[in-house]
């Protein structure tokens, strides 16, 4: 079964520092979405993309953050300036349209 | 962003128990409907859609109720297996997740 590919699977940064969460979704799908999960709260939606441009984003995803897809393949993630309260599960999905969304195995976040 | 809402569990069940989850979600506009599996610090997982009709899938059955914008997910004969917290997901595009309902089934 083909699988939305998501690394690292643990990131530890200091406040302050950039990280790039990196994902590889299903290779004829169209639609890609980054969600985080804070730990004990529900996932929440970020952004998604689709014809390599951002087609929604939410309140949450500010300046700080951007998304690219480079070579064809890779979905990235870039938070700028990490906060403390970036700290949380990190999942990239994708989907074609009418069909369901296949979520990766997430980075999990940690910033100290 | 509209919401949507679940019980907030917990739910501790013996096995072979019958065990049954509600949501309520607030976009009336809302076309689309699912359940997922999410298991501890894993990625969420879908379990069925929901169709107006209902649905059924083995020992899970789906319904939803459009006018009283409510959605049930009905689990017959639980296993130990079933252990997880369960979504309740409205494709608002983008989905939108309720908090989830815990359940833990006990042998």
């Amino acid at each position: 079964e083909p699988e939305v590919t998501q690394t690292p699977s643990h990131q530890v940064t200091q406040m302050g520092q950039e990280v790039i969460l990196r994902c590889v979704p299903i290779s004829n799908h169209l639609y890609f979405y980054w969600y985080r999960q804070i730990l004990g709260q529900k996932v929440e939606f970020l952004v998604s993309f689709y014809n390599n441009e951002i087609s929604e984003k939410s309140e949450i995803f500010d300046d700080q953050f951007s998304v690219e897809r480079p070579d064809g393949s890779n979905f990235t993630l870039k938070i700028r300036s990490t906060k403390l309260e970036d700290s949380a599960m990190y999942f990239c999905a994708s989907n074609r349209l009418n069909y369901g969304y296949t979520f990766g195995s997430g980075t999990r976040l940690t910033v100290v | 962003r509209k919401e949507v809402e679940q019980d907030p569990g917990p739910f501790n069940v013996p096995e072979g128990a019958t065990v049954a989850f509600n949501c309520t979600y607030s976009n009336s506009a809302s076309q689309s409907f699912f359940w997922y599996r999410q298991d501890c610090r894993k990625e969420p997982k879908l379990l069925m859609s929901v169709y107006s009709s209902g649905n059924e899938d083995g020992r899970f059955t789906a319904q939803l109720n459009r006018a009283s914008q409510y959605i049930s997910l009905l689990i017959r004969d639980s296993k130990l297996s079933d252990s997880a917290t369960y979504l309740c997901v409205v494709d608002n595009t983008p989905l939108v997740f309720g908090k989830g309902t815990r359940l833990s089934v006990i042998a």
